[in-house]
């Protein structure tokens, strides 16, 4: 157990749709990441953030955006879904410090029908 | 433009035997490099990591080697267990400002250990 949650666990959605994804980081992680699994890809970064600020973008779509709350959780929001949004998304914490090595969550598998 | 290589998508060996996973990069600012490896239905588990100051780091059955020159990084497992059956990602990382690393990831290669 990494000690970063993530929920649902799973979700179903039609195109079209707009959907929440939350986090909660490790005790005492300031960092949040954001990543998504595509089949056959690795895992592509979408964002981060830290104590509640935007820090660094990745390959995230305009359709999807995100933040981090003052107790430090996390909600990756994605609207206007389409078919190939269909994925794993996976939310990591890290410290301030040593922030290199990152702590993963289980995931979220989203499938849009 | 794909900075982090795993050129093999699946590797299979026996119980007991060593395992070797590989791993290429070609963006030289990577200064630290780490392995995790995700079983299905879970999330990426970190296992190893070594900084770019060193060419070895080693922790029980896992042994990682860094050749700079080369920019090329390989997991050793040995003994290979069936336990270790499983998706192992090689991360670089590299500091991108501020209190920031950012790691990017390689597609990853499927280990299965057979008994």
């Amino acid at each position: 157990d990494s000690g970063v949650t993530q929920t649902p666990k799973h979700l179903i959605t039609a195109t079209g749709q707009r959907v929440t994804l939350r986090c909660s980081p490790r005790s005492g992680d300031l960092s949040v990441y954001w990543y998504q699994q595509s089949l056959d890809q690795g895992l592509q970064f979408l964002i981060q953030y830290y104590n509640g600020e935007e820090r660094a973008k990745g390959n995230i779509l305009e359709r999807f955006s995100a933040q981090q709350f003052p107790d430090l959780h996390s909600e990756l929001n994605l609207s206007s879904l389409e078919l190939g949004d269909s994925a794993l998304y996976f939310c990591a914490s890290s410290p301030l410090r040593g922030g290199e090595t990152q702590y993963f969550g289980p995931g979220t598998r989203l499938l849009v029908l | 433009d794909q900075q982090v290589k795993q050129n093999s998508p699946s590797l299979s060996v026996q119980e007991g035997r060593i395992s070797i996973l590989n791993c290429d990069y070609t963006n030289s600012m990577f200064d630290y490099f780490l392995w995790y490896k995700k079983y299905p239905a879970e999330g990426p588990t970190f296992l190893i990591s070594i900084s770019s100051i060193k060419d070895k780091n080693e922790d029980g059955r896992f042994t990682v080697f860094l050749n700079k020159s080369a920019k090329h990084l390989s997991l050793h497992i040995v003994p290979s267990q069936p336990g270790d059956s499983a998706v192992y990602f090689c991360a670089a990382s590299a500091y991108s400002g501020g209190s920031n690393y950012k790691l990017t990831f390689g597609k990853g290669t499927l280990l299965t250990v057979n008994p």
